[in-house]
Order: structure tokens, then C-alpha cells, then sequence
């Protein structure tokens, strides 16, 4: 059964570094998403992809943060600079192009932690 | 933000069935319901969707009411692999995608 992958399943970084977090999503999807999850509360929407482009995005997703789908098959998101506050699990989403209703499949996360 | 109302948590014996409710009294006529679930640190996982009918899969069936204000997840058969948090969530398509908003959901404990 295909599934969504995502690497590394932690990263270790210092305050003020630059990540990349890597996702390769289902290949026949056409939407992606990026969560995250501060341990102990609860999965937050941070931005969702379509067609080369930005579709939504909330208040957490500000300028530090950026996506890209480089080269058709891997779906990344980058914290410039990054906050203790960033420490979380990331999960990355993908799914099908269903009309009006969407199942989600969630990739098993990176753990993201900011010295 | 979150649209839904479930109870925190909620327990289960093994073979039984689980029964976890949700209200969504401001649901709109083009949004649909749907159920995640989310065991210990893995990603969320999809388990089922409805608009107005009863849907069943092959892991669980949904029950919506008539006037579509609530619905419950019927897990058949509990068993300890299904002890998670049980998210349900309301949503509409929007061009380029789904803003998917959990809420803290049930936390489903499945007993011996």
C-alpha cells in the first residue's frame, strides 16, 4: 500500500540554524500538507500546496517558513532560523484529487528538536 | 477554530464495540465529517468520511443524524491496537485543498 515518507525522523539543531524537513508524498496526489505537533497538545495546520503554490497557510506559517516541491516528487518544508519554540513533530500530508470531499495520509513525522 | 464537541476520553473492553460521539451543530450543508485517528506519537490516520448517509469501511462505520448536527464512530470490535485519540473534524473542499483543523479529541482507552 503506498504511503507517505518523510526524513529524518529527528533532527537535532541549534537555535538560529536553517532545517529542511523532507517529505515524499503519495506519487498520484495532488494536494500537500504540512502539520506539526508540540508534544503534549494537539496536530496544528500549517499550510497546504497545490498546483506549485501556496493554497492556505495560518498564523504559525509566517515568513520563516517556506515549501517547495523541487522536483516533482519530494515535498519539503524550510525553517530559516530556527526558535526554540520550533521544537515539535512535523508531519507531512498528502492527498487525492476527490472532488469535493479528501482523505488525508499522514507520513510518520520528524521530530524536531531546536537547542 | 475547532467546530467539533467530544469527550475528552472515554474507555473500552477488548471485543466490544466503542462508541465515540461528536457534535457539530454549526455544520454547514457542504461540509463533511470526518474521522482521524492518532496512536501514541504516529502520524494521524484517516478513518472515515460522511456527508449525510451512513458510511461503513472496513475499519469502522459512521453514523450521522438526520439533521446532521452529530455523529458517532463505531469501532465493531475494539481491540487494544485501538486505543488512540479519536479526532473528528468538519470540513469543505476549498480551492487547492483542505484546511484541516483537529480539535484535542477523544482519547479512547481499549481495556483487557
Amino acid at each position: 500500500e503506498p504511503e507517505v515518507t518523510q526524513t529524518p525522523s529527528h533532527q537535532v539543531t541549534q537555535m538560529g540554524q536553517e532545517v529542511i524537513l523532507r517529505c515524499v508524498p503519495i506519487s498520484n496526489h495532488l494536494y500537500f500538507y504540512w502539520y506539526r505537533q508540540i508534544l503534549g497538545q494537539k496536530v496544528e495546520f500549517l499550510v497546504s500546496f497545490y498546483n506549485n503554490e501556496i493554497s492556505e497557510k495560518s498564523e504559525i506559517f509566517d515568513d520563516q517558513f517556506s515549501v517547495e516541491r523541487p522536483d516533482g516528487s519530494n515535498f519539503t518544508l524550510k525553517i530559516r532560523s530556527t526558535k526554540l519554540e520550533d521544537s515539535a513533530m512535523y508531519f507531512c500530508a498528502s492527498s487525492g484529487d476527490r472532488g469535493n470531499y479528501n482523505e488525508q495520509f499522514f507520513g510518520p513525522g520528524t521530530r524536531l528538536t531546536v537547542l | 477554530d475547532a467546530k467539533t464537541t467530544q469527550p475528552p476520553s472515554m474507555d473500552c473492553a477488548e471485543g466490544r464495540a466503542a462508541n465515540l460521539p461528536c457534535n457539530h451543530s454549526t455544520i454547514s450543508g457542504n461540509e463533511y465529517v470526518y474521522w482521524y485517528r492518532q496512536i501514541h506519537s504516529q502520524g494521524p490516520q484517516y478513518i472515515i468520511h460522511g456527508l449525510k448517509n451512513n458510511e461503513t469501511n472496513e475499519m469502522a462505520s459512521l453514523i450521522i443524524t438526520e439533521d446532521r448536527k452529530s455523529s458517532t464512530l463505531i469501532l465493531p470490535h475494539a481491540t487494544l491496537r485501538d486505543t488512540a485519540v479519536y479526532y473528528c473534524i468538519v470540513s469543505q473542499a476549498l480551492t487547492g485543498g483542505f484546511k484541516t483543523i483537529f480539535g484535542a479529541g477523544t482519547r479512547l482507552f481499549v481495556k483487557a
